[in-house]
């Protein structure tokens, strides 16, 4: 079954701490991942797709087939990075688009 | 360029009502998709359509209903409201030729 699990629902760091949101999945094939964020009063929004690998607002996320992870680090953690974020993977044939997201973890950045 | 835009914002319904929800896109995109979005669950992919005319079922889609007859318009219906349907509500669309999707703003909708 495919499936997407982010363990951790808060995650709660200081202002300067490195942050890491873990997510793993469950996929047969080549997986197509994605983070995508929700800050407060905002649209959800894509951040980070895997195949990309890049790195948007000093976040990445690398995958790693052997673990099944798409974990997303950042080094030192900013208050405006607080919000929901969700990992998501594309379901089945990608002619559709459809996502499985997580179940979300929401980050904490405190002063 | 309002990208993707949902009406209503807000909704209390009592049980055994019924509504529908209305997704609107402006970027000519050809795939729309209705999620539920409920606390410890992620977002759940309700139903989805590939282009104007069709539709599918996603992960969730018991209890709803839902019409494309506008390439822009993607409308999703709740004919007898049940508590469980309690949720906020997301429209998304994307471009075939790409992987990302625009969300709206989303509705919260409440079942009495």
């Amino acid at each position: 079954a495919q499936r997407v699990t982010q363990p951790e629902k808060l995650l709660s760091v200081f202002k300067g701490a490195p942050v890491e949101l873990k997510c793993n999945y469950s996929y047969s094939g080549s997986p197509e991942l994605f983070w995508y964020v929700q800050y407060s009063r905002q649209r959800l929004q894509l951040l980070l797709r895997h195949i990309s690998r890049e790195s948007i607002k000093g976040f990445t996320a690398d995958l790693n087939k052997g673990e099944t992870s798409f974990h997303l680090k950042k080094p030192f953690a900013q208050e405006e990075d607080s919000a929901m974020y969700y990992c998501a993977l594309v379901s089945g044939s990608s002619n559709t688009g459809k996502l499985i997201f997580g179940q979300g973890t929401t980050l904490q950045v405190k002063p | 360029n309002a990208g993707v835009t949902q009406t209503p914002k807000f909704r209390v319904l009592k049980t055994g009502q019924s509504m529908t929800l209305l997704c609107a896109q402006d970027m000519n995109h050809e795939y729309m998709y209705w999620y539920r979005q409920d606390p410890g669950m992620g977002l759940r992919l309700i139903h989805y359509s590939v282009g104007e005319g069709t539709t599918a079922k996603g992960e969730v889609p018991d209890g709803y209903n839902v019409s494309r007859l506008k390439k822009q318009n993607f409308l999703l219906g709740l004919e007898s409201a049940a508590p469980s349907q309690t949720s906020v509500y997301f429209c998304a669309s994307k471009n075939s030729d790409s992987y990302e999707q625009y969300f709206g703003p989303g509705t919260r909708l409440t079942v009495t």
